[in-house]
């Protein structure tokens, strides 16, 4: 069975103050690693789909790393636009699994 | 980009009716619509996967006479709640992909609370 298991729960930081959050995952035959953000109310609005260890992508003030074993979301300087629950998931065949998510926080 | 249409945003319904959410794939066709439930502080759960003229493939324990999916066409998807209990209040959030938009784009979410 798939599992995702993202660390912190949650994350509270000062503007400026950058920081990682961790994804650990488990799954037979990984087609693709997605992270999202979702604000209150909302759906998950994508980010980032990594597919191979080693792969990076940036998008602005975070960037998503991939190894074998986790994934790695580093925010840098953070603004407190940047408060959300950010969601790891991970794709075995067709469908996605996902990870209970770390809440981040980022006081001006 | 993508886009992925959810309605109603919120819904308030009395226990024992049905209520209906619609999901709809604005500017790609969906082959894949996938629903999901989550509680508070909590993931997302899958609750079943439909393709367009199939019947819905529900995940173990999701009762398929209570959640009915309809995907009757590439860029509808309909699920409804049947004799609603409050067991049943959560966020409902549709997701859809197709070949071309490999990747899943997720619709709004639905609160749906039942008195």
């Amino acid at each position: 069975e798939d599992q995702v298991t993202q660390s912190p729960e949650a994350l509270r930081l000062q503007e400026g103050e950058s920081s990682s959050l961790n994804c650990s995952y488990t799954v037979s035959g990984l087609r693709g690693l997605f992270w999202y953000r979702q604000d209150p109310g909302k759906g998950p609005e994508f980010l980032f789909t990594l597919y191979s260890a080693g792969e990076e992508k940036e998008k602005e003030r975070l960037k998503a790393t991939l190894t074998k074993k986790e994934s790695f979301l580093h925010i840098t300087a953070p603004k407190p636009e940047d408060s959300a629950t950010y969601l790891c998931a991970v794709q075995a065949d067709y469908k996605l699994s996902f990870g209970a998510g770390t809440t981040v926080t980022v006081r001006a | 980009g993508a886009v992925v249409s959810q309605h109603p945003s919120w819904v308030i319904c009395k226990s024992g009716t049905s209520v209906k959410i619609e999901c709809r794939s604005l500017d790609f066709q969906a082959t894949t619509m996938f629903w999901y439930r989550q509680f508070p502080k909590q993931s997302l759960m899958l609750m079943a996967t439909s393709n367009e003229g199939s019947k819905a493939t529900y995940e173990q324990g999701v009762e398929k006479d209570k959640f009915l999916i309809n995907h009757a066409s590439l860029t509808l998807s309909t699920l409804t709640v049947t004799s609603a209990h409050p067991e049943d209040s959560s966020f409902y959030i549709c997701s859809a992909s197709s070949p071309r938009n490999y990747g899943y784009t997720f619709g709004s979410g639905t609160r749906l609370t039942v008195v």
